[in-house]
């Protein structure tokens, strides 16, 4: 049973680029959740996706967008890329019902760093 | 989400137990204790939670206080595999996971 997988596992970036990162949620689940982690600095939640749809963000610019297919997998964009956006970006995948109350656990990736030159 | 204090590092001897102690004096009813916790270089990784009552699973131990102001991971045997970052979360529980608020977490370090 694969986990969740997320590609690719290190990139480097000029200020201004663009970035698309993506993620395979663990099988079964249709929830995807991403996070940003500062060096030094536990996860911020960026966004969710569920149903193709956002369900839910934190505190981050429009720069950050994503997108859900139908498969459940999902992409993270970063646009106009700068120096403070490097980061390892975390995918998290968890079941869309009241399952998931039994357990309460996120499956996260190994996450993508992202380094901003 | 309720906020949480966590001590910034602790250390333990391999094979004692590890105890890691989490306040969140201001917790509502409906919102569940979390663990996580990161070992170096990988994602998060589920531990334990629980609402009111002490909890016990293959990993770890989970004890909430009566008043549910604070609460304690317990690793009952520690091994240097256990050496990484522990996250303690308040959240409401229930479907769709929302997101989590990570705080900084306490640093764990297992001595040989």
């Amino acid at each position: 049973d694969a986990g969740v997988t997320q590609s690719p596992t290190h990139l480097i970036k000029t200020r201004g680029q663009q970035v698309t990162l993506r993620c395979s949620p663990k099988s079964g689940h249709d929830t995807v959740s991403w996070y940003q982690q500062a060096l030094g600095q536990g996860p911020q939640f960026i966004f969710q996706y569920y149903e193709e749809e956002e369900r839910q963000r934190g505190n981050f610019p429009d720069r950050f967008s994503g997108h859900q297919f139908p498969n459940y997998s999902s992409e993270l964009n970063v646009n106009a890329l700068l120096l403070g956006d490097s980061a390892l970006y975390l995918c998290a995948s968890s079941l869309f019902t009241r399952k998931s109350l039994r357990t309460g656990e996120l499956f996260f990736g190994e996450g993508s760093r992202l380094t901003v030159l | 989400d309720a906020k949480t204090t966590q001590p910034t590092s602790m250390d333990c001897a391999e094979g004692r137990a590890a105890n890691l102690p989490c306040n969140h004096s201001t917790i509502s009813g409906n919102e569940y204790v979390y663990w996580y916790r990161q070992i170096h270089s990988q994602g998060p990784q589920y531990i334990i939670h629980g609402l009111k009552n002490n909890e016990t699973n293959e990993m770890a131990s989970l004890i909430i206080t009566e008043d549910r102001k604070s609460s304690t991971l317990i690793l009952p045997h520690a091994t240097l595999r256990d050496t990484a970052v522990y996250y303690c979360i308040v959240r409401v529980g229930g479907g769709g996971a929302d997101g989590l608020t990570f705080g900084k977490g306490t640093h764990l370090i297992i001595q040989p």
